[in-house]
């Protein structure tokens, strides 16, 4: 239980293109759902965080123009890098948690999205 | 800034050998630690979450323990197999807040 899919799971594209990211959850409802990015040796940064039906709440220093987050459905929210640049080249992956899966503020991963601009 | 260090970054060990790493975590505003194990091209699996000063929890050949008073937890395994050759993350919560701050991991390898 509690599994958590994410696609792509690798996308390469152009610079200035967009790219979407789905994120979702097979098996429960996910109230909020989170997206973190990683880059080479470092941890899992938090990028924002979305709860079904109202708008993400990003992280200082996250831009929420160029990081799109729709989270139209308890279990599905989509991350857009809009206009993706090489520095966007990271790991992304998404986490959700529900109401009635886990607890203390446990939280299920999805596999990630490697994204490479070039 | 809210800062979570594991150490070692990374290790090899000899297939049967017993080990353990640390995530150190800030011992103030404590709700929850997480312990994850993550494989190449896999989701993190959730190993456990530790609430309580003194906790320890076991699953099969890896344990952990808990001390928020001093903002640290320790996982075991005993008897190393091949099969836990992973990167092991711990992310830390704090009361209030569903967010995570996670450590850089301990990659570990399993000698056959």
């Amino acid at each position: 239980g509690a599994v958590v899919s994410q696609h792509p799971s690798w996308v390469i594209c152009k610079s200035g293109t967009s790219v979407k990211i789905e994120c979702r959850s097979l098996d429960f409802q996910a109230t909020t759902m989170f997206w973190y990015r990683q880059f080479p040796k470092q941890s899992l940064m938090l990028m924002a965080t979305s709860n079904e039906g109202s708008k993400a709440t990003y992280e200082q220093g996250v831009e929420k123009d160029k990081f799109l987050i729709n989270h139209a459905s308890l279990t599905l929210s989509t991350l857009t890098v809009t206009s993706a640049h090489p520095e966007d080249s990271s790991f992304y992956i998404c986490s959700a948690r529900g109401p009635h899966r886990g607890s203390y503020n446990e939280q299920f991963f999805g596999p990630g999205t490697r994204l490479t601009v070039l | 800034i809210l800062n979570v260090e594991q150490s070692p970054q990374s290790l090899h060990v000899q297939e049967g050998d017993s080990t353990n790493f640390t995530c150190s975590f800030p011992s103030s505003n404590f709700y929850a630690l997480h312990w994850y194990r993550w494989e190449t091209a896999k989701s993190p699996e959730a190993l456990f979450v530790m609430t309580l000063n003194g906790d320890e929890k076991k699953k099969g050949r890896i344990s952990a323990t808990l001390n928020t008073k001093e903002g640290y937890s320790y996982l075991y395994i005993k008897g190393s197999q091949p099969e836990d050759s992973a990167t092991y993350l711990c992310a830390f919560s704090t009361s209030g807040t569903y967010k995570y701050i996670f450590g850089t991991g301990t990659r570990l390898k399993v000698l056959a």
